[in-house]
């Protein structure tokens, strides 16, 4: 079946800092790619997304790239900030039944 | 605004209660889902709902009933819950239940079964 494999957390950042949260997935088919984030209290919110191969999302400063070679869609932001704290999910939708797969969840805190 | 509205955001009940969790969506989506997240686990899918049929179930136990009486509403009738039923309930919806759609979620519910 699918599976999408993120780094653990929790991360721990300085403000200004370079974020980088790996995600590899196993897929039959050829998915959607998303990035979800959580704040406290919150559900969850689509950051971006990619639905194929090579396709770049971007959102407020965070980009991540469809690379189907590597099976990955790592998440990067060049300059975090304490407002970034949050829990992140890496998540692919299926060609067929759109069955979402999410991973765990990496916890990220932004301190100033 | 998400979009998507659910209540009541915090549910405390005993194991004998019967209650139930209440969505609704204002984004024109035909498909829509209950999910569970406890603490220390991932994200568990347990409904979806697309042009209000149920299309998945994932082996949820039969304590836990939903209902899409239109596509703008989803219920999940709750009775005779145990204790480790504690968790954060999300509702989400999609336009579509295919792959490049993404989806909305609601703020969930806090459910504690005492």
């Amino acid at each position: 079946g699918n599976s999408v494999t993120q780094m653990e957390g929790p991360v721990t950042l300085s403000e200004e800092a370079f974020l980088t949260i790996n995600c590899t997935y196993t897929a039959t088919g050829y998915p959607s790619l998303f990035w979800y984030v959580q704040y406290p209290g919150e559900g969850l919110q689509l950051l971006l997304k990619a639905t194929k191969a090579d396709d770049k999302g971007s959102n407020k400063g965070f980009e991540a790239t469809y690379r189907k070679e590597t099976t990955s869609f790592h998440l990067e932001k060049g300059s975090v900030q304490v407002s970034d704290s949050a829990v992140y999910f890496c998540a692919l939708r299926e060609t067929n039944a759109g069955k979402s797969t999410f991973g765990d969840g990496t916890t990220l805190t932004v301190k100033p | 605004e998400t979009g998507v509205t659910q209540t009541p955001r915090h549910l405390v009940m005993g194991m004998t209660n019967k209650k139930s969790l209440k969505c609704e969506q204002h984004l024109g989506h035909n498909a829509m889902y209950w999910y569970k997240q406890s603490a220390k686990k991932p994200l568990e899918l347990m409904f979806v709902y697309s042009l209000e049929e149920r299309v998945e179930n994932n082996s949820v136990p039969s304590r836990f009933s939903p209902e899409c009486p239109n596509s703008s509403h989803l219920f999940l009738h709750l009775h005779t819950l145990q204790p480790e039923d504690s968790a954060l309930y999300l509702c989400a919806s999609s336009q579509g239940d295919i792959q490049g759609y993404e989806q909305y979620f609601g703020p969930g519910t806090r459910l504690t079964v005492t």
